[in-house]
């Protein structure tokens, strides 16, 4: 069963800190895999998408990286801001299927002041 | 500025009732979709639709039904509601691609039902 793991479940920072959020999948292989950022009472929003050939891919103060072989994807966040307050989501598209997208439960950070 | 608007924010419902919740969007898009979001789950497929009148199951479609009459507007239907299917309903929407090349998903700001 294709499955996305998520860890950790949630987080809590300071202000300016960085901090890297992990996601472990087994659909292999895949189309494309994605971060979404999820605001408190709001839809996902994308953030970034990775190929199964690319390692890393960057949107400001946000890089995803990419490890084929272990099966595993990090959102880092530099430099933290109160906005990043959110629920990050990984989701991973099977090659056959695209419109059957697994989701990851997600980790809510929290960024205080 | 891109959009899909789902009707209700918060809709409080009776054990039941019939409940229809709307989407539109506003991009031409070809794909349109329901999800559920459950606290500690990952976002589960209601349904999906590539096209007018069109309609395929997602992963959890039971007690569910949808229409899609006009190609902007995909509707969730829960003909007879019950308390287990209280959670946050999410719209989304995407462009038509290349089997396996997902476009990305462009959500509404969501709808939480309260099944009492």
């Amino acid at each position: 069963k294709n499955q996305v793991e998520q860890s950790p479940q949630s987080l809590i920072i300071l202000e300016g800190k960085n901090c890297t959020l992990q996601c472990n999948y087994t659909v292999s292989p895949f189309s494309n895999l994605r971060w979404y950022k999820q605001d408190t009472g709001r839809g996902p929003v994308s953030l970034t998408i990775m190929t199964f050939s690319e390692n890393t891919k960057s949107n400001g103060r946000y890089t995803a990286t990419l490890d084929a072989d272990t099966k595993q994807s990090s959102l880092h966040i530099t430099a933290s801001q109160l906005s990043d307050s959110a629920s990050y989501i990984c989701v991973v598209s099977p090659p056959l299927d695209g419109n059957k997208l697994v989701f990851g439960a997600g980790t809510i950070l929290r960024v205080k002041s | 500025d891109v959009k899909v608007t789902q009707s209700s924010r918060y809709l409080v419902k009776r054990t039941g009732e019939k409940v229809f919740l709307e989407c539109v969007q506003d991009m031409d898009h070809e794909n349109m979709f329901w999800y559920r979001q459950d606290p500690g789950l990952g976002l589960r497929l209601i349904y999906f639709s590539y096209d007018v009148k069109m309609k395929e199951k997602g992963d959890i479609p039971e007690g569910y039904s949808v229409s899609r009459e006009k190609k902007e507007r995909f509707s969730l239907i829960l003909e007879s509601a019950s308390t287990n299917q209280t959670s946050m309903y999410l719209c989304a929407s995407s462009r038509l691609r290349l089997a396996g090349d997902t476009g990305e998903l462009f959500f509404g700001e969501g709808s939480r039902l309260t099944v009492l």
